[in-house]
């Protein structure tokens, strides 16, 4: 069974950094682009990265471009996303999700929460 | 950026009636090498990630029930319920996968009326 478990949500303040893990079982994940989406309280989605299945290469939505970087492990079955100079505006549940060019399998999401 | 745009808003149907969802992009999705369009729809219920329905505009995934159809071509697409069950209230979302930043319609809310 194809899963996909997102942790490392939480709340914290602007300016703070997070990381986000997401531990993928059940399919090859090297076969696979993974890619960042994340949806604001009450709102549409929005794709924020995107990495190619080994690694070498990825892409950002601009308003993350600088701040967010997107990893993944291979020999450990995870994708990453660390989070700097964080804003309000990146409250958001942030999905993980596969793809073989369209988004085939998604995660449950974790909620970031940036307030003061 | 490619943006998608979606109609109507919202929509109320009754049971056992059609939904027909448009979803526009602002250039067109259909890569002429393999003649596919880029385009997918997805269905969101409360309190839960997207799952997809249709991929290359048309094509249903494993397992979604055969009322749900997708067609267009270029830039003009629809999603069809050709008979409305109480389970298929959500919100439906396309997107384009031709080219980052891949991007996603504003989305339409469907009722039951």
């Amino acid at each position: 069974e194809v899963q996909l478990m997102e942790s490392g949500g939480g709340l914290l303040q602007p300016g703070g950094s997070l990381r986000l893990s997401c531990a993928a079982s059940g399919f090859t994940f090297t076969s696979y682009w993974m890619h960042w989406v994340r949806q604001a309280p009450g709102k549409g989605l929005v794709w924020v990265s995107r990495i190619n299945s080994d690694g070498s290469s990825t892409h950002y939505a601009d308003s993350v471009k600088g701040r967010f970087t997107i990893s993944r492990d291979n020999a450990e079955n995870t994708l990453y996303l660390q989070m700097n100079s964080l804003r309000a505006e990146d409250t958001a549940v942030y999905y993980c999700v596969r793809s073989w060019y369209y988004f085939d399998f998604w995660g449950q999401g974790t909620l970031v929460t940036v307030s003061s | 950026d490619i943006v998608m745009t979606q109609s109507p808003d919202s929509l109320a149907v009754s049971l056992g009636e059609r939904a027909t969802i448009n979803c526009r992009s602002s250039q067109s999705v259909l890569y002429s090498s393999n003649n596919k369009n880029y385009l997918a729809w997805y269905q969101q219920k409360p309190g839960q990630p997207p799952k997809v329905l249709i991929y290359w505009a048309s094509t249903r995934e494993s397992g979604v029930p055969d009322r749900f159809s997708g067609s267009g071509s270029g830039t003009d697409f629809t999603l069809t319920i050709s008979s409305l069950q109480a389970e298929d209230v959500a919100l439906y979302y396309c997107q384009q996968y031709y080219d980052t930043p891949i991007t996603f319609g504003p989305g339409t809310k469907v009722d039951i009326k």
